[in-house]
C-alpha cells in the first residue's frame, strides 16, 4: 500500500500569500492517478485538481498543482479567505486508493 | 445536475451491521463507478472499495475485505454499501463518491452519512 505523508500538518497565512502544500508518497505514484481535494468543515471533499497538475473547471487559477514520482505539490498563488480548508492528496496505484493525512490551512 | 445523495445517520451497537444508500441522479447511472470512503471523526480520509453499477463488479480494499458488501439497484439507480461486525473503530461519516472509470479520481461525493457504533 502506498503511504502518503503531507506536510506541514497545519499553518496559518494572510490573504495574499503563496502557499505551497507537500505530498511525499512512500513508492512511485502514477502522476495520472495522483489528485488533490479540498475539504471544508462539515463538507464533502472538493476536487481540485486531477493528473497531479490538470485544474478541475471552475477552480480558480489560484491554484495549481505538479510534482512527478515521489513528490507532488499543491500551490495557491494568492490565498483567499474562503481558502482556509484542509488539503488532501490522493493516490491509486496497486489497485487501492490512499489518501493523505491532510494538511490545514488557516487564513488569518 | 449530478446529485448523490445518501441516507441519515444511523446508530449501530457493536457487532450488527450498516446498510447505507447512495441515491444517484443527473447522469447515466452505469457510466460511473461509484466508491465509498470513511472518515473517523477530525481524523482523515480512508478508502472502503467501489462498484461498477454496469456489472455489479465490485472492488475492495483489503483492510475491509470479508466485512464489505456494496450492491446496486439499477432500476433506481442506487447504490448499496453494508458493513459488518461494527466496532465502536467504525465510528465514521461515510461518504459515496462517483469515478469515470480509469480517472482514478472521485469528481462528485454524496453529503456523508455519520454512523455511530455504541453500546
Amino acid at each position: 500500500e502506498i503511504v502518503l505523508t503531507q506536510s506541514p500538518d497545519t499553518l496559518s497565512l494572510s490573504p495574499g500569500e503563496r502557499v505551497t502544500l507537500s505530498c511525499r508518497a512512500s513508492q512511485i505514484v502514477n502522476s495520472n492517478f495522483l489528485t488533490w481535494y479540498q475539504q471544508k468543515p462539515g463538507q464533502a471533499p472538493r476536487l481540485l485538481i486531477y493528473g497531479a497538475s490538470s485544474r478541475v473547471t471552475g477552480i480558480p487559477d489560484r491554484f495549481s498543482g505538479s510534482g512527478s514520482a515521489t513528490d507532488f505539490t499543491l500551490t495557491i498563488s494568492r490565498l483567499e479567505p474562503e481558502d482556509s480548508a484542509v488539503y488532501y492528496c490522493q493516490q491509486y496505484g496497486g489497485s487501492m486508493f490512499t489518501f493523505g493525512q491532510g494538511t490545514k490551512l488557516e487564513i488569518k | 445536475q449530478v446529485q448523490l445523495v445518501q441516507s441519515g445517520a444511523e446508530v449501530k451497537k457493536p457487532g450488527a451491521s450498516m446498510k447505507i444508500s447512495c441515491k444517484t441522479s443527473g447522469y447515466t447511472f452505469t457510466t460511473y463507478l461509484i466508491h465509498w470512503v470513511r472518515q473517523v471523526p477530525g481524523q482523515g480520509l480512508e478508502w472502503l472499495g467501489r462498484i461498477n453499477p454496469a456489472d455489479a463488479i465490485t472492488h475492495y480494499s483489503h483492510n475491509f475485505e470479508g466485512r464489505v458488501t456494496m450492491t446496486r439497484d439499477t432500476s433506481t439507480t442506487t447504490v448499496y454499501m453494508q458493513l459488518s461486525s461494527l466496532t465502536s473503530d467504525d465510528t465514521a461519516v461515510y461518504f459515496c463518491a462517483r469515478e469515470y472509470e480509469g480517472t482514478c479520481y472521485f469528481d462528485h461525493w454524496g453529503q456523508g452519512t455519520p454512523v455511530t457504533v455504541s453500546s
